[in-house]
Order: C-alpha cells, then structure tokens, then sequence
C-alpha cells in the first residue's frame, strides 16, 4: 500500500494562499490522489482528487509533480473556516472495492 | 446530495455490554467503512465492506464485528466493550472509484 507524508501542523494567514504538501514516493500508476479534511468535531469532508493533472475545483487546486511522487494542495485564499486536519490520501484497491487509509494529516491553523 | 447517517451522536455504555452502531446511506453505494478516531492516532480502517454480506478486516479489527444484511446499513458490533473502545467511531460509505462520503460520527463512552 502506498503511504503518505505530511507535516504535522501548518500556520497560514487569513486571505493569503495555504500550500499543504504530501508525499506519496511509492504510488503506483493506477492509484490516485485524494485530499479531505476535518473540521473539529465533525466527519471528514472530501475536497479533490487527482490521478496526474493538475486539478481545481471550487474549493481548492490540487497539484501533482510529473513523477507523481509528491502533490500540494492549495487553498487560494484561506480564511478562519479552513482551520481542520487536512489528510492526504492514495486510494488502495482492495478484493472488489478500494479502502481509504488515512494517515495523521496535517492541522492547518489559519490566523487573522 | 449522499447522505451517511449514524444512528447515535453520543453513547455512553458500560463494560461488557454488547454495543452495536448503526451507519445508513442513502446512495446505494457499494462501498462502507468503519473507522476509529483517537487523538494523535489519526483515523484507523477497522472493517470495511464491498458487497452485502462481504466484509474484510482493517487495521484494527480486534475486539469488533461487522453485519452488512442489506445495502445500504453497515453495523459495527462491540460483542464485549471495554474502556479502550472509548473513541469517535466514523461510518463512511462509496462507490468503487469515487470519493468517500462520512457520517458525523458517534462518540462512545465506555465506563
């Protein structure tokens, strides 16, 4: 199974752009890139997915290297919401169906 | 829009007791999940479940089971709780290749 890394914690102003890395070195071909996040006390919240190309939605811009070893998720404009875990995540395939492994994420703190 | 509703928010129960967690969706999705949730842990895959009736063990299956009659429930049992259960416990269903989708999540209590 391909395994993530993420930092731990990040600091990010209110308005300026959140770039949160993860690094996936052993992904293979076929598996893709998700990003979710959690807001204290609730279930985690899907926010992109990638397989090789550069992705946006209106949530956020996720961003893939060329040898798809490493990826960033970018908030253009974060604000005091955003403040969640933001786990990384490379989808599995398992007998029949895919089972998602989250890691520890990383907290991002957004300060005004 | 997917809908993952777990049957208790809060859930106190006492050591020994037979604890079980109900999980719906509404989506006919393929795919459940149970997760546990533990401060600097992360959250860990116990059981999951691809087709009614199928289940395979996650990370940390010891101490649960799972029944998966119809589609769209996934139960997570807890034949014997112990105070280590203690946790948020999230249910999550999907369709093969798409996103996952959670529920908010129960917060058992056991003493």
């Amino acid at each position: 199974d391909a395994k993530t890394t993420q930092p731990p914690s990040m600091d990010c102003a209110e308005g300026r752009a959140a770039n949160l890395p993860c690094n996936h070195s052993t992904i293979s071909g076929n598996e893709y890139v998700y990003w979710y996040r959690q807001i204290h006390s609730q279930g985690p919240q899907y926010i992109i997915h990638g397989l090789k190309n550069n992705e946006t939605n209106e949530m956020a811009s996720l961003i893939i290297t060329e040898d798809r070893k490493s990826s960033t998720l970018i908030l253009p404009h974060a604000t005091l919401r955003d403040t969640a875990v933001y786990y990384c995540i490379v989808r599995v395939a398992g007998t029949g169906g895919f089972k998602t492994i989250f890691g520890a994420g990383t907290r991002l703190f957004v300060k005004a | 829009d997917v809908k993952v509703t777990q049957s208790s928010r809060y859930l106190v129960k006492r050591t020994g007791e037979k604890v079980f967690l109900e999980c719906v969706q509404d989506m006919d999705h393929e795919n459940m999940f149970w997760y546990r949730q533990d401060p600097g842990l992360g959250l860990r895959l116990i059981y999951f479940s691809y087709d009614v009736k199928m289940k395979e063990k996650g990370d940390i299956p010891e101490g649960y089971s799972v029944s998966r009659e119809k589609k769209e429930r996934f139960s997570l049992i807890l034949e014997s709780a112990s105070t280590n259960q203690t946790s948020m416990y999230l249910c999550a269903s999907s369709l093969s290749d798409t996103e996952a989708f959670f529920g908010q999540g129960t917060r058992l209590t056991v003493v």
